[in-house]
């Protein structure tokens, strides 16, 4: 079946520093690929998104490259504010399902001090 | 306006007790769903509806029933609570296809004591 693995987290930085979430996938088929972000009591968000092999989603100043080599979709920043605090997940879309099946990794909490 | 909303934000019941957990979306889409989440902030499917019709139940009990009376609602019916079902439970939509955004409410904070 299909499934996301994450970067465990927390993860804590200073504010400007550089930041990398690594998120792998296994799935059949060529599925999309997503950045959920949750903000403290709140629902999920989308925060970039990427359709096919190479293609890179980017919002807020967040980024990632779809991967398919190495079936990754790793999250970077190059400078984090206190406001990106929030938990971040990766996740795919089922190429049979479409958006029906969405398949999250556990989320990785990220914490920016100033 | 709040494009998916779910009542109510916060729930505590004691076990053995039937609840129901609301979500409305006024975005015009034809899919929702059901998540939930744990206390470890995993996040895992329950049920997918598009067009009113159950399209996705992934192996959650039958104590959880889902009923959509149309394509902008989608409830959730829980029977006999236990204590594993406490959870952050949350409502989403989308268009159907596999690119579109799916869009979250709130969630539920189900406490089970």
């Amino acid at each position: 079946g299909n499934s996301v693995t994450q970067m465990e987290g927390p993860v804590t930085l200073s504010e400007e520093a550089f930041l990398t979430i690594n998120c792998t996938y296994t799935a059949t088929g060529y599925p999309s690929l997503f950045w959920y972000v949750q903000y403290p009591g709140e629902g999920l968000q989308l925060l970039l998104k990427a359709t096919k092999a190479d293609d890179k989603g980017s919002n807020k100043g967040f980024e990632a490259t779809y991967r398919k080599e190495t079936t990754s979709f790793h999250l970077e920043k190059g400078s984090v504010q206190v406001s990106d605090s929030a938990v971040y997940f990766c996740a795919l879309s089922d190429p049979n399902f479409g958006n029906e099946k969405l398949t999250f990794g556990t989320g990785t909490r990220l914490t920016i001090i100033p | 306006d709040t494009a998916v909303s779910q009542t109510p934000k916060y729930l505590v019941t004691q076990m053995g007790n039937d609840k129901s957990i609301k979500c409305e979306q006024n975005l015009g889409h034809d899919t929702m769903y059901w998540y939930k989440q744990d206390s470890k902030k995993f996040l895992k499917i329950m049920f997918s509806y598009n067009n009113k019709e159950l399209i996705i139940n992934e192996t959650v009990p039958n104590r959880f029933s889902p009923k959509s009376p149309d394509k902008a609602h989608l409830n959730l019916h829980i029977n006999s609570l236990e204590l594993g079902d406490s959870a952050v439970y949350f409502c989403a939509s989308s268009q159907a296809g596999m690119n579109t955004e799916a869009f979250f409410g709130q969630g539920t904070r189900l406490t089970v004591v």
